[in-house]
């Protein structure tokens, strides 16, 4: 099993371009997760789906859109990117019912210049 | 909505020494409190949690107290050894029935040879 599949690993962007980050999991999860990590802040929810066909904001979704494509699928969205959002980008999923046992994926490292 | 402090930042330990890292949360509606250990370039993975029916939990050299009536858990590391270097973030549920995690800003942990 891949477990959390993140792509792409690392992207350079300009400001005011966009660009999705896909994920994909394979261990029949029904929530998943996008956190941002930045230094000395830990880890902060953008936006989650805690099941096929639903999405909530988290702590941080100003500037970011998210789709719920499929119970595998869930990407993040960066309709015009700016520099206050390079950042390392994490994916996640778990159980329902399993509050708080995350599997992350590897990670994407998004910079803005 | 829930808010996690975590402290210290960064800890230095001599191999063999106990390490302690404490946080403190908000939202006396949070009933799980995991921990995650991320080394340097990974993924952030579990490796202990707590849920609020319980005061202590013990996994071999780590073990997590709880003191639901201050709003404050802590991670305690025995026998430290070099493989446990990395960064330490707590967390804790958001609401009783949502599965969505608020993590603390996270412990460098470095243990000296």
């Amino acid at each position: 099993n891949a477990g959390v599949t993140q792509t792409p690993k690392f992207q350079v962007l300009k400001t005011g371009q966009s660009m999705t980050l896909q994920c994909a999991q394979d261990m029949n999860h029904n929530s998943m997760y996008w956190y941002r990590q930045d230094p000395g802040m830990g880890l902060r929810l953008i936006y989650y789906s805690a099941s096929e066909g639903t999405t909530d904001k988290g702590e941080v979704p100003n500037g970011y859109n998210v789709s719920r494509l499929n119970k595998r699928e869930f990407s993040l969205r960066l309709e015009s990117a700016a520099p206050s959002q390079t950042s390392v980008y994490f994916c996640a999923s778990s159980e329902m019912g399993r509050a708080g046992e995350l599997f992350f994926g590897e990670g994407s490292r998004l910079t803005v210049l | 909505g829930e808010n996690v402090e975590q402290h210290p930042s960064t800890l230095s330990v001599q191999e063999g020494d106990s390490a302690v890292i404490k946080c403190t949360y908000s939202d006396s509606a949070s009933n799980y409190f995991p921990w995650y250990k991320q080394e340097l370039g990974k993924r952030p993975q579990l490796i202990i949690d707590i849920r609020s029916n319980v005061g202590e939990k013990k996994d071999q050299r780590i073990a997590v107290t709880l003191n639901k009536t201050a709003k404050h858990f802590s991670l305690h590391i025995t026998e430290t050894q070099p493989e446990d270097s990395a960064v330490y973030f707590c967390a804790a549920s958001l609401r009783v029935g949502r599965r969505a995690l608020t993590f603390g800003s996270g412990t460098r942990l470095q243990v000296q040879p």
